[in-house]
């Protein structure tokens, strides 16, 4: 079946400084969605990448689909203490389901 | 929009009992799916429902797990006989059919601590 793999696993950083995930795959992917979960929430939809190649942006984050289809990433410009919580990467697949990554947890000290 | 709902939030059982949460989508929402998330993973595909038919069960899933979406409204998750490994989040999710983004909306979950 499908997988993503994400990294990095955790991130600590100083707020203001700058954060990035990354999110792999051995196959090449539809589409993939990104998702937020913070700490003793459920996930939250942030956004979904459907083309190769495409950048979006919302605010302070910015999400890039590589041109292969098989990665994309997500980085956060100077990180905020409301940017705390775990960042899941997600492919989409048949009937709609998504094979979410391990996430990444992000920290930051203000 | 009232969101996800699910119940209970939190149940604890002892092993070998059964053990049923109950999820309400977005009304206007056809999909429905089930996930299971423990801690320091990402939510894992259980099962999925477009309207009231089961489309999909993860081979992950043993037999003491069956779920229902009767009328294509709320759907129940029912676990028999459980077991300790059986503890964790069990989150229920949301989308639509119609548009181009089909983000899934997620419930808040019910945690399951088997003893």
């Amino acid at each position: 079946g499908q997988q993503v793999m994400q990294i990095p696993q955790y991130q600590h950083v100083q707020e203001g400084e700058d954060f990035t995930t990354y999110c792999n795959s051995s196959t090449t992917l539809s589409n993939i969605q990104w998702y937020k979960q913070r700490p003793g929430g459920h996930p939250v939809f942030l956004i979904q990448l459907v083309k190769s190649g495409e950048v979006k942006k919302q605010k302070r984050l910015t999400f890039q689909f590589g041109e292969a289809k098989k990665n994309s990433s997500l980085h956060i410009t100077a990180t905020q203490t409301t940017d705390v919580g775990t960042y899941f990467c997600a492919a989409g697949g048949s009937n709609y389901k998504l094979t979410f990554g391990k996430g990444t947890l992000l920290t930051v000290n203000p | 929009d009232t969101g996800v709902s699910q119940n209970p939030r939190h149940k604890i059982t002892k092993r070998g009992q059964n053990v049923t949460f109950r999820c309400d989508p977005i009304s206007e929402h056809n999909r429905l799916y089930w996930y299971r998330q423990t801690l320091g993973q990402g939510p894992e595909f259980l099962t999925y429902f477009q309207n009231e038919a089961q489309l999909e069960k993860s081979r992950l899933l043993s037999d003491r797990f069956s779920a229902e979406r009767p009328k294509g409204s709320f759907s129940t998750l029912e676990i028999q006989r459980t077991e300790q490994g059986d503890s964790a989040m069990y989150l229920c999710a949301s989308s639509r059919t119609t548009g181009g983004a089909w983000e899934q909306y997620f419930g808040p979950g019910t945690r399951l601590t088997v003893t």
